[in-house]
């Protein structure tokens, strides 16, 4: 159980386009999902977390007008990369938040690498 | 700010034991986390533990000290394929139980 995807797994773009990401929680549901960015040999940075039928809560410092976050179902969150530059390329990872008897636990989606070219 | 301090590189023999320590100043605390993460994919849930002392879980355990903002994964029985990375992970009370973090242990396993 707690199976989270993403695609694409990875993609390739040219600097100006927008790239759209798409987070599911494949057999439980997720009010929250969260959205991550790593770098190379680096710790992942959280984003912003997303709230199915609510405005996304975005950190310090990350701009939400260039990282679109839609979360429209139980089962589905997408990031939006608007006008990518190559200072995007990173490695973006999701999550899904897993209510348990015990604690909630984010489940991590297998990752979506970025290149802007 | 928020501090969350883990060594970053560690070396081990195959079949030994070996503890990667975390230590952490945060505003807020609700329960640490360790997840696993092998190159090039995403982390997977190891442990967690919210209230002091040990949790095992087959050749997995963690402690936590509240009072001294300490933690620690055991690993047991090294096997090659627990090189990875792995990372400390602080969860914060409130709203939607974020997760912060720590730059993450890269642990090489031996023959």
């Amino acid at each position: 159980g707690a199976v989270v995807s993403q695609h694409p797994s990875w993609v390739i773009c040219k600097s100006g386009t927008s790239v759209k990401i798409e987070c599911r929680s494949l057999d439980f549901q997720a009010t929250t999902m969260f959205w991550y960015r790593q770098f190379p040999k680096q710790s992942l940075m959280l984003m912003a977390t997303s709230n199915e039928g609510s405005k996304a809560t975005y950190e310090q410092g990350v701009e939400k007008d260039k990282f679109l976050i839609n979360h429209a179902s139980l089962t589905l969150s997408t990031l939006t990369v608007t006008s990518a530059h190559p200072e995007d390329s990173s490695f973006y990872i999701c999550s899904a938040l897993s209510t348990g008897a015990l604690t909630d636990t984010q489940y991590f989606g297998p990752g979506t690498r970025l290149t802007v070219l | 700010g928020q501090n969350i301090d883990q060594p970053t590189e560690m070396t081990a023999t195959e079949g030994a034991i070996v503890q990667i320590n975390c230590t952490y100043q945060t505003s807020g605390f609700n329960g640490l986390f360790w997840y696993q993460q092998h190159a090039g994919e995403a982390p997977t849930f190891l442990s967690y533990n919210v209230l002091d002392g040990l949790e095992e879980k087959g050749r997995f355990s963690s402690f936590l000290s509240r009072s001294k903002g300490y933690s620690y994964l055991l690993l047991k029985e090294l096997q090659m394929k627990d090189s990875a990375s792995y990372l400390c992970a602080v969860r914060f009370p409130g709203g939607y139980n974020k997760l912060i973090f720590g730059a993450g242990t890269r642990l090489a396993v031996h023959p």
